[in-house]
């Protein structure tokens, strides 16, 4: 069963240095999404992506965040300037041409800022 | 906004059922999904409802009434390995799905 990848699964990083995470979504997917969850916390919403741009952002997607789908098949967050309270799981996920259907979430990467 | 609530905690034993509530508030309402968590783990797809009434799946299914914001999960025929975390997320648009903090279902023998 196809299913979304995301790597590293673990980033430990110092304040201020910037981050990468990658993501490869389902291949025939077209929409892609960037969610984080602090720990013990709900799930929230950071920015979706349609026909390479970004089609939705929340508030926490500020200027530090950027997203990218350099290749076709790789889809990254970057994070410029890391924060403490940066320190989150980040969700990758993908949907289908359809959009009345379930979003696939990738396994995750725990990022740790110290 | 959206706003979601769920009860925070239930706990249920081991071959019975257990009824999660959800209900919500939000403009541009485009469907509700529940979604599982086990701690560490990412969330995975449960049940879609965008039509008012029940959809069953196996021993899982979910009810919304859109007139009234209000969506269950029911959990029949309950497994230890049911203990988890069910977030209630609702889309609203056309993209971002908005999550409740999640009910953690605890499942006793």
């Amino acid at each position: 069963e196809p299913e979304v990848t995301q790597t590293p699964s673990h980033q430990v990083t110092q304040m201020g240095q910037e981050v990468i995470l990658r993501c490869v979504p389902i291949s025939n997917h077209l929409y892609f999404y960037w969610y984080r969850q602090i720990l013990g916390q709900k799930v929230e919403f950071l920015v979706s992506f349609y026909n390479n741009e970004i089609s939705e952002k929340s508030e926490i997607f500020d200027d530090q965040f950027s997203v990218e789908r350099p290749d076709g098949s790789n889809f990254t967050l970057k994070i410029r300037s890391t924060k403490l309270e940066d320190s989150a799981m980040y969700f990758c996920a993908s949907e289908g041409d359809s959009h009345l259907d379930e979003q696939y979430f990738g396994p995750g990467t725990r990022l740790t800022v110290t | 906004g959206q706003n979601i609530d769920q009860p925070t905690e239930m706990t249920a034993t081991e071959g019975a059922i257990v009824q999660i509530n959800c209900t919500y508030q939000t403009s541009g309402f485009n469907g509700l999904f529940w979604y599982q968590q086990h701690a560490g783990e990412a969330p995975t797809f449960l049940s879609y409802n965008v039509l008012d009434g029940l959809e069953e799946k196996g021993r899982f299914s979910s009810f919304l009434s859109r007139s009234k914001g209000y969506s269950y999960l029911l959990l029949k025929e309950l497994q230890m390995k049911d203990s988890a975390s069910y977030l209630c997320a609702v889309r609203a648009g056309d993209y971002k799905l908005s999550f409740g903090a999640g009910t953690t279902v605890t499942v006793r023998a």
